[in-house]
């Protein structure tokens, strides 16, 4: 998976705690994304990074907020997790410049 | 706001058949077109991709065809086999600035029978 890595794979909590994600890259690219794979919505881009420190919101970006305080981390948080954030979460790198974006093997969470 | 549209949503083919999905776009700021192969339980990886200056692009089974005045695209895959199973996403992506901005279509479901 390309130098990927998603932890945790599967993650059960309860509505109102915070969860936080985290993508790891040992490639050394440029752009990180998180993105959310529902059915019938295909993937939505959540938050991206373009650099350490550097962020920004995409499409769905409420009730969630990222860091990037290294190169090869991007961490994804549910600051109160709700039953609407249930969703498979995919973790995507890019070198930029007409790169491709490859993905980690997602993270399958749950709130109850 | 569906940027892709992507149809069908599911696709039932026989082995050796041919498979076809089409994606549609409004944005004409896109300047180029992947597609996706899925298998449950994996991220998606790209499998083939176009730039709107040309017309069809073929990598073994799979072509895509590219309209772009119709802003239509679509992929066909040839002599299916039932390890062609997975779900499809087309995407659009865009530059902005150095960055890449990508639109996914919502997927199709592709079941291949012996």
């Amino acid at each position: 998976d390309a130098g990927i890595t998603q932890s945790p794979r599967h993650k059960v909590t309860e509505t109102g705690t915070p969860v936080t994600l985290r993508c790891h890259q040992t490639e050394n690219h440029r752009y990180m994304y998180w993105y959310r794979q529902d059915p019938g919505h295909g993937l939505r881009l959540i938050h991206y990074s373009y650099g350490v420190k550097d962020t920004d919101k995409g499409e769905v970006s409420d009730g969630y907020s990222v860091s990037r305080s290294k190169t090869e981390d991007f961490l994804l948080t549910l600051e109160s997790a709700t039953s609407s954030q249930t969703s498979v979460y995919f973790c995507a790198i890019s070198a930029g410049e007409g790169g491709e974006a490859f993905f980690g093997q997602g993270t399958r969470l749950t709130v109850v | 706001q569906q940027q892709v549209k992507q149809s069908p949503q599911s696709l039932i083919v026989q082995k050796g058949g041919i498979s076809i999905i089409n994606c549609a776009y409004e944005n004409t700021a896109f300047d180029y077109f992947p597609w996706y192969q899925q298998f449950p339980g994996k991220g998606p990886a790209l499998l083939i991709a176009i730039r709107p200056d040309v017309s069809e692009k073929k990598e073994g089974r799979f072509t895509i065809s590219f309209n772009k005045s119709a802003k239509q695209f679509s992929l066909h895959i040839m002599d299916s086999q039932p390890g062609d199973s997975a779900t499809y996403f087309c995407a659009a992506r865009v530059n902005s600035g150095g960055y890449q901005k990508v639109t996914f279509g919502t997927g199709t479901k592709l079941q291949v029978i012996p």
